[in-house]
């Protein structure tokens, strides 16, 4: 079985501070990762993803995240925010040949204040 | 591609009445997602179709909910009769792993409000 834990429900940080959002799994079978961010009445649209190699992944907007096997995480970096980082970020994973489902985490409200 | 398309985006019907959602995946794309998003529950799986086949059902709620998915572009959610608690946000999304992608593409998603 697979799940995936978002730590912080809430995190409130100031513009042009640093960022990290963290994410753990569980998973019997190698998996691969996600980072999506929702904004207001929007869908979910892909931060960025892990699927191989090199751990540490950079995706748009200037996010990042490492992926961490011998810890089971994969937490979500940003070394300067800004006012449009304010959305939801959720953490994802999709198990390799298990029918391609995904298992998403309950979100991270972030919010960037002035 | 115009990416995952949903329709409608917002429906207000009241309770007992019949509800259809309906998605339209990006082409290609031989996976297909239904997801359920509230405050309380946040994103839930409710059914996936693999070409156009439903390979996982049990997230759909109750007997009121069915989906089906008549070809590779097209698939509708309904619910029969809606009730004041199926009031969320329904994302549809698609992909087609195998090619050094495999996330999902969502849909702008149906806020649907049952009154």
């Amino acid at each position: 079985a697979q799940s995936v834990t978002q730590l912080d429900s809430q995190v409130p940080v100031f513009e042009e501070a640093p960022v990290e959002l963290r994410c753990n799994y569980s998973s019997s079978v190698s998996v691969y990762l996600f980072w999506y961010v929702q904004y207001p009445n929007q869908g979910l649209q892909l931060l960025l993803k892990y699927l191989s190699g090199s751990t540490l992944v950079k995706g748009i907007n200037g996010f990042e995240a490492e992926f961490n096997k011998s810890q089971t995480s994969f937490h979500l970096r940003k070394p300067s925010v800004h006012i449009s980082d304010t959305a939801e970020y959720f953490c994802a994973v999709s198990p390799f040949n298990t029918g391609n489902q995904f298992y998403f985490g309950t979100g991270t409200s972030l919010t960037v204040i002035p | 591609d115009a990416g995952v398309i949903q329709s409608p985006r917002h429906e207000v019907t009241e309770m007992g009445q019949e509800v259809t959602l309906r998605c339209k995946p990006i082409s290609g794309h031989d996976y297909l997602f239904w997801y359920r998003q509230t405050m309380m529950r946040g994103l839930e799986l409710l059914i996936y179709f693999n070409n156009n086949v439903p390979i996982d059902d049990s997230g759909m709620p109750e007997d009121r909910f069915s989906a089906k998915m008549p070809n590779a572009s097209f698939s509708t959610l309904k619910i029969q009769p809606s009730e004041p608690r199926d009031s969320a946000v329904y994302f549809c999304a698609s992909t087609r792993p195998g090619q050094g992608t495999a996330e999902a593409f969502f849909g702008q998603g149906t806020r649907l409000t049952v009154v």
